[in-house]
């Protein structure tokens, strides 16, 4: 089946643009996080989405950083006044949950391509 | 607060050699511990995961990791490197039995498998 698909793949946008990145995630996962890779470096979590609910954005770098999840499936990520800081692979990952016997349990995330974000 | 440790930033082997990754590991509640692998241009991949049941792990394309709590370790290994082993590889861990807690990375270690 479709996995997570990301795009645009590349962005190079100029200091002081705004940019927005999209997420589309596998059909019916409940969960979405978004993590940024800094070259050389493993991913950090970003934000995270139950349904439409935003419970953990203490990831965010700054405050020019927003998500949004409107109607519980595709996200964006928007990054206003881009500084080279921000330059980095924005990586989207979605997974269910189980809600079973054991108590809440994290699934599997299943991660897309990213976007590799270029700020000049 | 949970983290991991990649002891190694690149590991080097021959085609046909075993291969090691190492992996520790700290974390205040009881862990899941994962390995994804990253090939270039290309997303993360599962390698496998350990979620409390049997400590020794097999994932996929004959990877495998074992974990032991007394050494705070997951490592990952495999009997005989393939060409197509060589990518970054991530150790990971995150909070079992939470719904919503991310994943930690380590730094990754870059293998390479030469010919």
């Amino acid at each position: 089946g479709a996995g997570v698909s990301q795009s645009p793949r590349y962005k190079v946008a100029k200091r002081g643009q705004d940019v927005a990145l999209r997420c589309d995630p596998i059909s019916g996962h409940v969960s979405l996080f978004w993590y940024q890779q800094a070259l050389g470096q493993g991913p950090e979590f970003l934000t995270y989405f139950q349904n439409e609910a935003q419970l953990d954005k203490s990831g965010l770098p700054s405050d020019r950083f927003f998500a949004e999840r409107p109607e519980g499936s595709v996200s964006t990520l928007k990054i206003q006044r881009t500084q080279q800081e921000d330059s980095a692979v924005y990586l989207c990952a979605s997974s269910d949950i189980d809600w079973g016997s054991g108590g809440l349990q994290l699934e599997t995330q299943y991660f897309g391509p990213g976007t590799r974000l270029l700020v000049l | 607060a949970q983290s991991v440790t990649q002891l190694d930033s690149h590991v080097s082997v021959s085609e046909g050699t075993p291969v090691l990754l190492r992996c520790n590991y700290s974390s205040s509640y009881s862990p899941s511990l994962f390995w994804y692998v990253q090939h270039p241009n290309k997303g993360l991949q599962l390698l496998l995961k350990y979620t409390s049941a049997a400590t020794l792990v097999k994932g996929i394309n004959g990877f495998e990791a074992e974990f032991k709590k007394s050494e705070t370790s997951f490592h990952l290994t495999k009997p005989s490197a393939h060409m197509s082993d060589a990518a970054e590889y991530f150790c990971v861990v995150s909070e079992r039995n939470s719904g919503n807690t991310p994943l930690v990375f380590g730094k990754g270690t870059r293998l390479s498998v030469i010919a």
